[in-house]
């Protein structure tokens, strides 16, 4: 048992609405980090965030955005959602502590998100 | 050409054959990782390691660093091995490489 929860499960924008989708981490994670699974692909890592501040970012622009709470919560927000953002979307969390990737991740369960 | 290579893409073997599925990768990691993805998305980590070799029930993780290659072994393969099988590098202190994956089908 994971312990790490995500919401949505399922999820439909259209093309230029915005979105958040919600994780929550195992207490006493201060590490997590999201990523991108387009359909048949591995996933794509966006960003990580640690005790709260942005820890490393991918390849991915600006309107991708996250934040991270004091109680293990996290957040990733997409502004001007584009096709090609439909995807499953998983974030994980680790004990975190260094700024390692190096500690073993546990994964949500992912939200689907498909923009029409 | 990918940073994280695996193969075969897909696999599909009859129950109680010997399995392996293949990683390489191409940059300088500070630990690879083995990862299970059931259909709907699920991750469940299985192995971390940055040498040598780690076994945890029918599964065993293998790294040789000087070649930059990983394999994963599932002995005695049962239908509820069938899953993606990925592949995932920690590069430094910043982010996972992840493989595109190896889909698993065991036939009873």
């Amino acid at each position: 048992e994971t312990g790490v929860t995500q919401s949505p499960t399922h999820l439909i924008k259209t093309r230029g609405q915005q979105v958040t989708l919600r994780c929550s981490s195992q207490s006493g994670h201060n590490t997590v980090s999201w990523y991108q699974q387009a359909l048949g692909q591995g996933p794509q890592f966006i960003f990580q965030y640690y005790r709260e501040e942005e820890n490393g970012r991918g390849n991915f622009p600006p309107r991708f955005s996250g934040l991270q709470f004091p109680n293990y919560s996290s957040e990733l927000n997409v502004n001007a959602l584009e096709l090609d953002d439909s995807a499953l979307y998983l974030c994980a969390s680790s004990p975190g502590t260094s700024r390692s990737y190096t500690d073993t991740q546990y994964f949500g369960p992912g939200t689907r998100l498909t923009v029409l | 050409k990918n940073e994280v290579e695996q193969s075969p893409q897909n696999l599909t073997a009859q129950e109680g054959e010997f399995i392996t599925i293949n990683c390489s990768y191409s940059v300088g990691i500070s630990a690879l990782h083995w990862l299970q993805q059931h259909p709907g998305g699920g991750i469940v980590s299985l192995f971390m390691l940055s040498s040598g070799k780690k076994k945890h029930g029918r599964l065993i993780a293998t790294i040789n660093i000087q070649e930059k290659h990983s394999s994963l072994h599932i002995t005695a393969s049962h239908p509820r091995d069938s899953a993606v099988y990925i592949c995932a590098v920690s590069q430094g202190a910043q982010k996972l490489v992840f493989g595109q994956g190896t889909r698993l089908t065991i036939n009873p």
